[in-house]
């Protein structure tokens, strides 16, 4: 099976504009998480989707959003960016859909750098 | 406030000996937790994880301790080999029946030969 695969790899913005990060889970799987990773703050859970529909969110501003659709493919979107928000960013696909207790498969992050 | 705590930022471990990796939770309605490595630039990868029922579970070389009156784990690794150096990160998900994991900041464990 092929694994999680994220799209684009690699971004430079600039303060205030948005961005649109891609992941497509591993087939079967219903389940697709967002990660934020920086350097001080280890991995923050950002939000969780099942079935199109947004299943748990983390702490964090409305600026970040996300979306699912019906293949299990997921969008991540961050508008009016700030300098923080360079990190990796990580998407995580999750099993059939035995929820709480599923490792979660991880892609190899979106590095987004905000100048 | 951090649920999961990695206490150790990082590891020194010689080859062959045992590298021991230790996490600390405070949210007990956690019960099932999860270690997961980490190379640069890449995805964690899962590496392996135990449930709340148990105190230990074991996958080759990698074995994980459960003490949930401690409220602490730890994860193994006998013999460690140069590959094993990679951050580990410790994860933990309530019964919430969400799959929200709860990550700790991570070690990083280097394997000198």
């Amino acid at each position: 099976k092929a694994g999680v695969t994220q799209t684009p790899r690699y971004l430079i913005k600039t303060r205030g504009q948005q961005v649109t990060l891609s992941c497509s889970p591993i087939s079967g799987h219903r389940s697709v998480s967002w990660y934020q990773q920086t350097p001080g703050q280890g991995l923050q859970f950002l939000f969780e989707y099942f079935s199109e529909t947004q299943r748990n969110k983390g702490n964090f501003p409305g600026r970040f959003s996300g979306r699912q659709f019906s293949n299990s493919r997921s969008e991540m979107n961050v508008s009016t960016l700030e300098l923080g928000d360079s990190a990796l960013y990580l998407c995580a696909s999750g099993g059939q859909g035995a929820p709480g207790y599923d490792e979660q498969y991880f892609g190899p992050g979106t590095r987004l750098t905000v100048t | 406030d951090q649920q999961v705590k990695q206490n150790s930022p990082s590891l020194s471990v010689q080859e062959g000996r045992i590298s021991i990796l230790n996490c600390d939770y405070t949210n007990s309605m956690f019960d099932y937790f999860l270690w997961y490595k980490k190379y640069p630039a890449e995805g964690p990868t899962f590496l392996i994880s135990i449930s709340s029922i148990k105190d230990k579970n074991e996958d080759g070389r990698f074995t994980v301790f459960l003490n949930k009156s401690a409220k602490h784990l730890s994860l193994h690794i006998v013999p460690s080999q140069p590959g094993d150096s990679a951050v580990y990160f410790c994860a933990a998900s309530a019964n919430s029946g969400y799959s929200t994991l709860t990550f700790g900041k991570g070690t990083m464990l280097l394997v000198s030969p």
